[in-house]
């Protein structure tokens, strides 16, 4: 398996603007996780997914972002409008739990999304 | 709330000497506690989980790490640092009802010199 891939890798974007990540988790996994890194704050979940459907954003910061997962393949978590502030790496990870619910914990990451917004 | 603290931002170490990431945690009830590492410009990868049992947890790449319950611990070891093992590490804890919720340490550089 290619492992979880993001995209694009790095983003540039002016201060006001739509930003749009993307992230193909590991075929097979049912979790889908959205976190954002900072050397401010580390590593914060923002938002997770089962099965597509959205179960805890309480880390969304603010109404400027947003997620979604139409489909078991693809997920985009978008910025709009973008704010300087905004600034950071965004990991998307993704987890299994067939093997009967709790007994796979790893969340496997991809490599991230580097985001400026100047 | 569950929570965990990395006291160094970075470690130093020669290359065949052992290393020691330090890690100690506060939560509610049983932890569930685990390491990752960071490569540059990569995402996460994990190394090693305590869920119960066995307090010496054996890990990939060498690794291991020690759970204290006394000292609310759970340090990352390896006894021969090598080169190769120049990263970021973090230290996590799972919160105790929700199987998906990760809290991350802030983490710690390791430097592993020649």
């Amino acid at each position: 398996d290619a492992g979880v891939i993001q995209s694009p890798r790095h983003e540039v974007t002016e201060m006001g603007q739509e930003v749009t990540l993307r992230c193909k988790p590991i075929s097979g996994h049912d979790y889908l996780f959205w976190y954002r890194q900072t050397m401010m704050r580390g590593l914060e979940l923002l938002i997770y997914f089962n099965n597509n459907v959205p179960i805890d954003d309480s880390g969304m910061p603010e109404d400027r972002f947003s997620a979604k997962m139409p489909n078991a393949s693809f997920s985009t978590l978008k910025i709009q409008p973008s704010e300087p502030r905004d600034s950071a790496v965004y990991f998307c990870a993704s987890r299994d739990t067939s093997g009967g619910y709790g007994l796979h914990y790893e969340q496997y990451f991809g490599p991230g999304t580097r985001l400026t917004v100047t | 709330a569950q929570s965990v603290a990395q006291p160094e931002d970075q470690v130093n170490v020669a290359e065949g000497n052992p290393l020691t990431v330090k890690c100690t945690y506060s939560v509610s009830g049983n932890p569930y506690l685990f390491w990752y590492v960071q490569y540059p410009n990569r995402g996460l990868q994990f190394l090693l989980k305590y869920i119960t049992g066995d307090n010496l947890v054996k890990g990939s790449y060498g690794f291991e790490a020690e759970f204290n319950k006394s000292q609310t611990s759970f340090h990352l070891k390896k006894p021969s640092a090598l080169v190769s093992d120049s990263a970021l590490y973090f230290c996590a804890v799972r919160e105790i009802y929700n199987f998906n919720k990760f809290y991350f340490g802030s983490g710690t550089k390791l430097n592993v010199k020649p």
